[in-house]
């Protein structure tokens, strides 16, 4: 699975678009890149996954360049509730099966 | 529609005793995937099962070891407990189809070695 790369820590006001950046520059074109985020000692929540379109669920946007090597998670009105760590994995899931773990953004939203 | 389960929620062990962490997958779910954070560190990918088979295995001993029941539920089994197991214990189901394969967690199991 190719690496990926997310800045450590980032702040968004409540209210505000939180965007999320994440390098993969190493990506193959087979692979998928997912979203997830774990808020404090809970299981991870999946949010979205793409694989060079831009997606949109209720929850957040993925904007993933042309040339696939970076993409964006948008969380359009953030909320205290998404103060959390923001996993960018990407992945072939239909052989490696396994999802590896950064370290991820950890996304603090403030009043 | 019910999501994963795990139980117990919060298991606490000695040294050299076994621990037995259970895990159901969402409905219709045949792959089961367990993976490992301990305090401070990321995910730890453990093990893969998927129609009753390991498919992959991450790099642990072998004293960590599973199965898969004909219900797809799951066990894992951590054996000769070490005080560096305590961790928090993550179970994932995903339906198996390659196009669709994403993997959704349940809450935990939070493993404590005394």
């Amino acid at each position: 699975d190719a690496k990926t790369t997310q800045p450590p820590s980032m702040d968004c006001a409540e209210g505000r678009a939180a965007n999320l950046p994440c390098n993969h520059s190493t990506i193959s074109g087979n692979e998928y890149v997912y979203w997830y985020r774990q808020i404090h000692s809970q299981g991870p929540q999946y949010i979205i996954h793409g694989l060079k379109n831009n997606e949109t669920n209720e929850m957040a946007s993925l904007i993933i360049t042309e040339d696939r090597k970076s993409s964006t998670l948008i969380l359009p009105h953030a909320t205290l509730r998404d103060t959390a760590v923001y996993y960018c994995i990407v992945t072939n899931t239909g052989t490696a099966s396994k999802l590896t773990f950064g370290t991820g953004t950890r996304l603090q939203v403030t009043l | 529609e019910a999501g994963v389960t795990q139980s117990p929620t919060h298991l606490i062990k000695t040294r050299g005793q076994q621990a037995t962490l259970r895990c159901s997958p969402i409905s219709g779910h045949t792959s089961v995937y367990w993976y490992q954070q301990a305090l401070g560190l990321g995910l730890q990918f453990l093990l893969w099962y998927d129609e009753g088979e390991e498919r992959n295995r991450g790099n642990f001993p072998p004293r960590f070891s599973g199965r898969q029941f004909p219900n797809y539920s799951s066990e894992l089994n951590v054996n000769a407990l070490e005080l560096e197991d305590s961790a928090l214990y993550l179970c994932a189901s995903s339906s198996g189809l390659l196009h669709t394969d994403t993997q959704y967690f349940g809450p935990g199991t939070r493993l404590t070695v005394l």
